[in-house]
């Protein structure tokens, strides 16, 4: 069964760092891309970008390019968000999620049950 | 470009829901929808139109032509009771998410 397991709750200040972590487990971790979503309190969802967890490369919306970085241990099949200089509209619950297909990132499968990350002085 | 979703629809028990995703020439697009219920992560319901996901009931079915993709709701249940999200692939590359829908089921 697959399954993808965030790792906990985070707390920061304002223009401090976090780093969110994405276990995958069921199935071949390098053949499926790996989304990142936010929501944002009350609010919808918001794509972040995505990664080739077998390349590594990545593609973030213009809007996240200076902040975001998606890298990925393979060796322990698991993906991480970074997201830098946190403002308080950073406060959200931050999901990983696994592509539907092998081929493309069209759509999201599988959702890890998100990580909420506060922003606060 | 943005994907317009109405902020609410309401059912009756047994009645039909439609739930609508508008842009330019969506017809020509992908069009996936996720359901969310509250406090859970979402999950997706159709793919690539009109096909349903695993486990996904008969009730649920998914249209898209000209400017406007759209998920009906079969003889609505009170467990249909959630926020709606369509998604689509855009040519940049990039995913796009509608604003979501709210079903209410009363």
């Amino acid at each position: 069964q697959v399954h993808l397991v965030q790792s906990g709750a985070e707390v920061r200040e304002p223009g401090a760092s976090v780093k969110v972590s994405c276990k995958a487990s069921g199935y071949t971790f390098s053949t499926y891309y790996i989304h990142w979503v936010r929501q944002a309190p009350g609010q919808g969802l918001e794509w972040m970008g995505w990664m080739n967890p077998d390349s590594g490369d990545t593609n973030y919306p213009q809007r996240f390019q200076d902040r975001v970085i998606m890298t990925r241990d393979t060796s322990i099949t698991t993906a991480y968000l970074d997201l830098r200089g946190l403002k308080s509209d950073d406060a959200a619950v931050y999901y990983c999620a696994r592509a539907g297909s092998t081929s493309h990132p069209y759509y999201m499968v599988v959702w890890g049950k998100g990580t909420t990350v506060t922003v606060s002085s | 470009d943005v994907l317009t979703q109405p902020p609410s629809v309401s059912v009756a028990p047994g009645q039909t829901a439609r739930i609508s995703c508008g842009r330019n020439n969506i017809g020509s697009k992908s069009v996936h929808w996720y359901q969310q219920r509250p406090g859970q992560a979402p999950v997706l319901v159709m793919f690539y139109n009109s096909d349903r996901a695993s486990g996904i009931p008969e009730r649920f079915s998914g249209s898209n032509s000209g400017n406007t993709a759209t998920l009906t709701i079969s003889r609505a249940e009170a467990g249909d009771e959630a926020d709606y999200y369509c998604q689509l692939w855009d040519d940049s590359g990039d995913v796009v998410f509608g604003a979501g829908t709210k079903l209410t089921v009363l």
